[in-house]
């Protein structure tokens, strides 16, 4: 059975840092790309970031590009998201992803339940 | 801000069909594969449809997907209860090198 365990969330200041682990199981992690998708309270989804499955290809999106840096240690089945330079509007939960393949552009098959990140001074 | 367009309300009585459309542009919809995904309230995504067409094993055939040009669009038919949840659409964007997500429809049942 897939599944997917993030953690790392909390309240943090602005300009402050986090960040994420996703722990994974249920499958071979490293051959799978992963994602980070964030949801603000009451709003839609926001795609945040993915990453390859061997971990060489990365992409981001624009509100969090030089901020925010994905990573993945195919050893110990674990995506990570280092967060810094944090906002008031990236506070939202921030959910983990598999995709389908080892491919960036796939669709996402498996959910983490998310973790809480709260920016407020 | 999403560049992928969806209503942002659907609505059907039980047993009819409901058909949810997502709006796009050439560097998303019109060269990638859309996705659908249904969201209960506070819980994580599920996904619905991939590959445009595609429905994931456990999935009811009542879901199905389509595509033409730069718009895709999610049907619903035989509209349960169950379904009154958001669903949002899904794709790469060639420009911005990343995957966009469509504004969300909440769907009602009557």
């Amino acid at each position: 059975e897939v599944q997917l365990l993030e953690s790392g969330g909390g309240l943090v200041q602005p300009g402050g840092s986090l960040r994420l682990s996703c722990a994974a199981s249920g499958f071979t992690f490293k051959n799978y790309a992963m994602s980070w998708v964030r949801q603000a309270p009451g709003k839609g989804l926001e795609w945040v970031s993915v990453i390859s499955g061997n971990g060489g290809s990365t992409y981001y999106a624009d509100s969090v590009q030089g901020r925010f840096t994905i990573s993945r240690d195919n050893s110990k089945d674990t995506l990570y998201l280092q967060m810094n330079s944090l906002r008031a509007e990236d506070t939202a939960l921030f959910y983990c992803a598999k995709l389908m393949g080892p491919l960036v552009f796939t669709a996402s098959d498996y959910w983490g339940q998310g973790t809480l990140v709260t920016v407020s001074s | 801000q999403s560049v992928l367009t969806q209503p942002p309300s659907a609505s059907g009585t039980p047993g009819q069909r409901v058909t949810i459309s997502c709006s796009g542009s050439s560097s998303n919809i019109g060269s990638n594969t859309v996705n659908w995904y249904q969201q209960l309230p506070g819980t994580a995504p599920k996904l619905l449809i991939y590959s445009n067409v595609q429905r994931p094993s456990g999935v009811p055939d009542r879901f199905s997907g389509s595509k033409s040009g730069t718009s895709a669009s999610l049907a619903i038919s035989g509209l349960q209860s169950e379904d009154e949840v958001d669903y949002y659409c899904a794709a790469w964007d060639d420009s911005l090198n990343g995957s966009v997500f469509g504004t969300g429809t909440k769907v009602t049942v009557l």
